[in-house]
């Protein structure tokens, strides 16, 4: 089972550049989360989707955007990337018993 | 908000017994987990506790609640190498917006033989 899976793995953008995270989910969940790991911060959660459809600001969505594409893929997008958006990125969503399944991250570096 | 707190780095001999410390303010906290992170990683749920619970055990891992002290304790018996790595609590109280968890900072834990 592939699980949750993100793309890129790796990025370094220069400051105003824009892209977009990709991640997929085959384990048929409602609910798929974007965080961003930084350090002595734990994760702190961007967007969340709790169904296909709908998404909603967590803890730090400024200067993110997403799109809930189908009840498989959630992507998160930098229209304008700031040296503060450099971080680690992770994926998640959520089995009905509400365990949080993680993607492997996307270390993004902002010059 | 919520918040969730722990400390940064513990240290421990292979063989030893490591406990990881975590405190949390929402009383309405229902589900505490405890996640652990490997090197170039992502997070992997290790266990979790209900609210309601005192205590849970799974194998070399012990779980401990204070639900008054809003304190959450995990016990790795017998340490061994493989289980250096930095270790997340995290607490949920079901809103029906979804499986929102908010994390601690992470612990390091660093096993030395």
């Amino acid at each position: 089972n592939a699980g949750v899976t993100q793309t890129p793995k790796f990025q370094v953008l220069k400051t105003g550049q824009s892209m977009t995270l990709q991640c997929a989910q085959d384990m048929n969940h409602n609910s798929m989360y974007w965080y961003r790991q930084d350090p002595g911060m734990g994760l702190r959660l961007i967007y969340y989707s709790a169904s296909e459809g709908t998404t909603d600001k967590g803890e730090v969505p400024n200067g993110y955007n997403v799109s809930r594409l189908n009840k498989r893929e959630f992507s998160l997008r930098l229209e304008s990337a700031a040296p503060s958006q450099t971080s680690v990125y992770f994926c998640a969503s959520t089995s009905p018993g509400g365990e949080l399944f993680f993607g492997e991250g996307s270390r993004l570096t902002v010059l | 908000g919520e918040d969730v707190e722990q400390s940064l780095f513990l240290s421990v001999r292979e063989g030893d017994s490591s406990v990881i410390n975590c405190t949390y303010t929402d009383s309405s906290s229902t589900y505490l987990y405890w996640y652990k992170q490997e090197p170039g990683a992502g997070l992997q749920l290790l266990t979790y506790i209900f609210s309601n619970m005192d205590m849970k055990q799974d194998q070399r891992l012990t779980v401990l609640l204070n639900k008054k002290d809003k304190h959450l304790s995990l016990r790795i018996a017998d340490t061994q190498t493989g289980d250096s790595a930095i270790y997340f609590c995290a607490e949920t109280a079901f809103t029906g917006g979804g499986n929102k968890l908010t994390f601690g900072t992470g612990t390091q834990l660093k096993v030395e033989l």
